[in-house]
């Protein structure tokens, strides 16, 4: 069965400063998808970013990257110039592709501090 | 990406009772899921709400505790049955256009159990 740990239950950081959440993954899968999303106190889950297995290149989204290492399957994500709306809990999740459903870690308290 | 909603928001409700959560998005998706979210936990997947046909439900989770109905292709409700306080949650749907692509959430319906 898939699983994904996330081995920070809290982070901080400095607003303007960089930050990099970790998740680590296991699978048998060679195809499958990962994505971090932000969820803010007002529980809404939001997408941040997506990553695609077959694809080398990290994605970006504006002031948030992934660092994708397949073999170690790692996928961290990369907060730069942090602002204090960055603040919330950070989840990262697989999709096999097949079933079509997230498996979620435990999440990443971030704390921005001004 | 859609636009998704969710009824009631909120609720506090009596034990031995049952709740029923509606799922609107704004446009017809092929894939919708119910996550359970418990207290300072992370998402677990309930069920695959399946149009025209029974729900797909993980293992821990029963139709007789949570009915699941999806009568279109952009409407579904979730009935937490015969409630005690261990239900207490956050449940989200979520909805996505097929198994490989990114899931979008509802803003969740936060339940209280006395």
């Amino acid at each position: 069965a898939q699983t994904v740990t996330q081995s920070q239950p809290e982070m901080s950081v400095q607003e303007a400063e960089t930050v990099t959440l970790s998740c680590t993954y296991d699978t048998s899968e060679s195809d499958y998808y990962l994505f971090w999303y932000k969820q803010p106190p007002s529980r809404q889950m939001i997408l941040v970013i997506r990553q695609e297995a077959y694809k080398q290149q990290n994605a970006t989204e504006n002031r948030f990257s992934v660092n994708f290492q397949k073999a170690a399957k790692s996928f961290s994500l990369k907060i730069s110039d942090s602002q204090l709306g960055d603040a919330a809990m950070y989840f990262c999740a697989y999709n096999g592709g097949s079933q079509g459903n997230l498996i979620f870690g435990k999440g990443t308290k971030l704390s921005v501090k001004p | 990406s859609a636009v998704i909603s969710q009824k009631p928001s909120r609720d506090i409700c009596q034990r031995g009772t049952s709740l029923t959560i509606q799922c609107q998005v704004d446009s017809q998706v092929t894939m919708m899921f119910w996550y359970r979210q418990q207290p300072g936990q992370s998402l677990t997947l309930i069920a695959t709400a399946n149009q025209g046909s029974e729900a797909t439900y993980e293992s821990g989770f029963v139709i007789d505790k949570f009915p699941i109905s999806r009568p279109n292709l952009t409407f579904s409700t979730l009935t937490v049955s015969n409630m005690s306080p261990e239900d207490s949650s956050i449940y989200l749907c979520s909805v996505t256009r097929d198994s490989t692509d990114t899931q979008y959430f509802g803003p969740g319906t936060r339940l209280t159990v006395l």
